[in-house]
């Protein structure tokens, strides 16, 4: 069965700190990652995918993830955090033709 | 510049009464998306279109459908509201259905079935 998994419900960390939001994966094939941010009352905002290629992928925002085959994880990464990042972050697997299963999302709080 | 906008941004609906939500894109995307997103939860596909062909989920209810009258908009219809059905639900459009193409989601419509 294909599905993707995000551990943490919320991830706080200070302004000005590196910070991770976790994301692991089950496929059968090849797997076809992505990463969305949501802010309130808003839709979600592509900030980036990893298809095939180099391990580190790098996205808007400063954000890059670290795609990890043995460790089944999608990392979301950024080196130095900022207040605007608080949001909402959701992990998502192409299952089917561009058809996504979403994590059930990683609320981000950054405090100065 | 609004690529995917959703009208109206909030809708309120009585329990049963049919409703109406719009999504309009100026991206000239060839697929159209519709997603359901309940608190604090995960979105949803409900279904899709891909030009003219309409591709539901498995477990979409009946109660949702759907029209793509030309390219640029895209209707989710639900026909007999319930109060479970109260959710943000999201259009997305992408170019093709290649995981190449990036999905571009409007700002949601928020639904409330009182």
């Amino acid at each position: 069965a294909q599905s993707v998994a995000q551990p943490e419900d919320q991830v706080n960390v200070a302004e000005g700190n590196p910070l991770t939001v976790k994301c692991t994966y089950s496929v059968s094939g090849n797997p076809y990652l992505f990463w969305y941010v949501q802010y309130p009352n808003r839709g979600l905002q592509f900030l980036l995918k990893y298809i095939t290629g180099d391990n580190l992928v790098k996205g808007s925002y400063g954000f890059e993830a670290e795609f990890n085959k043995s460790q089944t994880s999608f990392h979301l990464k950024k080196p130095s955090a900022l207040v605007s990042d608080s949001a909402l972050y959701f992990c998502a697997l192409d299952y089917n033709f561009n058809k996504f299963y979403f994590g059930s999302g990683t609320k981000l709080n950054v405090k100065p | 510049d609004a690529m995917v906008i959703q009208n109206p941004r909030y809708q309120v609906t009585q329990f049963g009464k049919p409703v109406t939500l719009s999504c309009s894109q100026t991206l000239n995307h060839n697929v159209m998306y519709w997603y359901q997103q309940k608190s604090s939860q995960a979105p949803k596909l409900l279904f899709h279109y891909y030009d003219k062909d309409f591709n539901n989920e498995a477990d979409t209810p009946d109660n949702f459908q759907s029209r793509r009258p030309n390219t640029s908009f895209c209707f989710l219809d639900i026909r007999s509201p319930g109060l479970g059905d109260a959710a943000m639900y999201l259009c997305a459009t992408s170019r093709s259905r290649g995981i190449e193409d990036t999905q571009y989601f409007g700002p949601g419509t928020r639904l409330t079935v009182l």
